[in-house]
């Protein structure tokens, strides 16, 4: 599959800010998918994004999928302890007989000071 | 409850045995996947199966081996074990054919070998 490049790979705030990561690719996707993984957790699917330039909200979590659908972000509004983890955004290629693969980026690990 | 089951949670092993770590999945999913990641890092696919007696190796070359012979089961098998096999092994599935959906994935284990 692709490799889709995520950035920053650390993120340290403070309490109270905001935080964003982002998911770029040299080539169209057709999907983006977005997870959480905890400390010592496993990966647990937030969202899946397909239209071009879409936006979806989960309360204070907004993801955005570009126009040219090269592109995605996260953007967590005014952060909290428990947003600590690695958000990690997974692009899919078809692979044949109907089916997808998921390739996961390198995630963005990000910290929550109290 | 649907879920997706992973055993054991941590595996200490010597040099040379052979463990097989036990996935299952009780959501009718005919697409399921193992994962390695070491902490901290990103995922990679070492295996996955889109049905009963399919069985497709992964972007990471892994010297370890599975099976689908039931549509809920699929184990990893490590023949021989070497301490470069220490890693996070994750266990994921997803829907059959159609929109593709997130995946979900279990608890790990984590294997270290000694």
């Amino acid at each position: 599959g692709q490799q889709v490049m995520q950035i920053p790979q650390y993120q340290h705030v403070q309490e109270g800010e905001d935080f964003t990561t982002y998911c770029n690719s040299s080539t169209t996707l057709s999907n983006i998918q977005w997870y959480k993984q905890r400390p010592g957790g496993h990966p647990v699917f937030l969202i899946q994004l397909v239209k071009s330039g879409e936006v979806k909200k989960q309360k204070r979590l907004t993801f955005q999928f570009g126009e040219a659908k090269k592109n995605s972000s996260l953007h967590i509004t005014a952060t909290q302890t428990t947003d600590v983890g690695t958000y990690f955004c997974a692009e899919s290629s078809y692979s044949g007989a109907g089916s997808y693969q998921l390739t996961f980026g390198k995630g963005t690990k990000l910290s929550v000071i109290p | 409850e649907a879920d997706i089951y992973q055993t054991p949670r941590y595996l200490v092993i010597g040099t040379g045995k052979k463990i097989t770590l036990e996935c299952s999945q009780t959501m009718g999913h005919d697409k399921m996947y193992w994962y390695q990641q070491d902490p901290g890092m990103e995922l990679h696919l070492i295996h996955y199966s889109y049905g009963v007696n399919s069985t497709e190796k992964g972007d990471l070359s892994s010297e370890s081996t599975v099976s689908r012979i039931r549509t809920e089961h699929f184990p990893l098998t490590l023949e021989s074990a070497r301490p470069s096999h220490t890693s996070q092994y994750l266990c994921a599935s997803s829907e059959t054919l159609g929109a593709l959906s997130g995946y979900t994935f279990g608890s790990g284990t984590r294997l270290t070998v000694v």
